[in-house]
């Protein structure tokens, strides 16, 4: 049982390049979400999804894209990479949004 | 979060005096009320929750204290002690499935 595991750790990318974010739980969770998390300001829902084929937009979503294919898999897409997008990303799911949430180890990314 | 607000952003005590940590949110439907511990360059986790049927929930050196009618719950950490140093986070999930988190607080216990 791994638990939420996000790849990669450490990404550098340009201005202008697009990528992806992996995320992938085997708690067969219905809930799913990303968060950035930039200092001073806590963590910023970006996208979530409360099962397969369903996602929605949190505070923050201009720039990303989701997808929710499988319950397990829960990608973020940058569709074309800004400063400002310079964070940490975090993945996390659970059963419902009224159940712990399980985080997974976080994605920093730095846009040049 | 949008809906969630954290006090005080930062927060020194001495090591055996008590912490408190309070949030307040906005969405009256909001009924599951965690709190999160993030240590340096780790992912949050959960240290305690409750949930809106109940008033207080005590777990050791930890309780958090929730009034639906203030709309408002708090962190209650006593003894404290240095590995208590963290940033903590409080969250509240809203009517439309989304759980917001206040902008987390940074406590600092000096021996």
């Amino acid at each position: 049982n791994a638990g939420v595991t996000q790849t990669p750790k450490f990404q550098v990318l340009k201005t202008g390049q697009s990528m992806t974010l992996q995320c992938a739980q085997d708690m067969n969770h219905e809930y799913m979400s990303w968060y950035r998390q930039d200092p001073g300001m806590g963590l910023r829902l970006i996208h979530y999804s409360v099962g397969a084929g369903i996602t929605d937009q949190g505070e923050v979503p201009n720039g990303y894209n989701v997808s929710r294919s499988t319950t397990e898999d829960f990608p973020l897409r940058l569709l074309s990479a800004a400063p400002s997008q310079t964070s940490v990303y975090f993945c996390a799911s659970s059963y419902t949004t009224s159940q712990p949430q399980h985080f997974g180890d976080g994605t920093r990314l730095s846009i040049l | 979060g949008e809906n969630v607000e954290q006090h005080p952003s930062t927060l020194s005590v001495q090591e055996g005096d008590s912490a408190v940590i309070k949030c307040t949110y906005s969405d009256s439907a909001s009924n599951y009320f965690p709190w999160y511990k993030q240590e340096l360059g780790k992912r949050p986790q959960l240290i305690i929750d409750i949930r809106s049927n109940v008033g207080e929930k005590k777990d050791q050196r930890i309780a958090v204290t929730l009034n639906k009618t203030a709309k408002h719950f708090s962190l209650h950490i006593t003894e404290t002690q240095p590995e208590d140093s963290a940033v903590y986070f409080c969250a509240a999930p809203n009517s439309g499935y989304a759980l917001n988190f206040g902008k987390g607080t940074s406590l600092l216990v000096t021996p």
